[in-house]
């Protein structure tokens, strides 16, 4: 059984590009959720996204970012127009449908770095 | 608001120690606490998951406590070995928030010398 897979592991981006980070949860898992880790400080909850809904993104910032978790497909976390303070590690992680206790299981991490 | 402090912020141990680390939050309506371990350049590994109800969970040399009325969670860590180096997280549900909503540590970076 695959854990959370993200990719790509690292992305260099220019300022002003966009960047799309994806995320495949893992079998049997339809709940998703993105975490910021910004150098030297803690993970920032994001999103949280069910198939085709956006469920609590309180998190997210107002502009720039975007996420979605379509019928087919990973989840996608874009940033648009990337700014040097979007440097991170991006972390994905999912739980499962049935019998959920509430544990998340995380991905190894997208690591943005914006010139 | 909910906030998660990890004592202490880095820790040296030769091997074979046993230790503590200590996390402590401010709002005691939490429904579980989980303790992750951070590898560097790495994902989140879950450890251990301590539902509310319980007082503690227990994994090989990994024994995790929870005392909610006080705020408090330890990990404790049995006969530490060079491989347990790595930053150790512990996290809550964020109060009012949704599923998933963590609140996270600043983490203990533990480092065990052989």
């Amino acid at each position: 059984n695959a854990g959370v897979m993200q990719n790509p592991r690292h992305l260099v981006r220019r300022r002003g590009q966009e960047a799309r980070l994806r995320c495949s949860p893992m079998k049997g898992h339809s709940h998703v959720y993105w975490y910021r880790q910004l150098p030297e400080e803690g993970l920032k909850f994001m999103v949280y996204l069910q198939k085709e809904n956006i469920i609590d993104e309180s998190g997210m910032p107002k502009e720039r970012f975007s996420a979605e978790f379509p019928k087919e497909g990973p989840s996608i976390l874009r940033i648009q127009q990337v700014v040097r303070g979007d440097s991170a590690a991006y972390f994905c992680a999912s739980s499962p449908n049935i019998g959920d206790t509430g544990e998340l299981f995380f991905g190894e991490g997208s690591r943005l770095t914006v010139l | 608001k909910q906030e998660v402090t990890q004592i202490p912020a880095a820790l040296s141990v030769p091997e074979g120690e046993n230790l503590v680390l200590n996390c402590s939050f401010t709002d005691s309506a939490i429904y579980n606490l989980q303790w992750f371990r951070q590898d560097p350049g790495k994902g989140l590994t879950s450890l251990l998951l301590i539902q509310s109800s319980q007082r503690e969970q227990t994994s090989g040399r990994l024994n995790a406590s929870l005392d909610k009325s006080s705020g408090r969670s330890t990990l404790y860590i049995a006969a530490s070995q060079p491989g347990d180096s790595a930053t150790y997280l512990c996290a809550v549900p964020a109060h009012g928030g949704s599923q998933g909503n963590l609140i996270f540590g600043k983490g203990t970076k533990l480092s065990v010398k052989p």
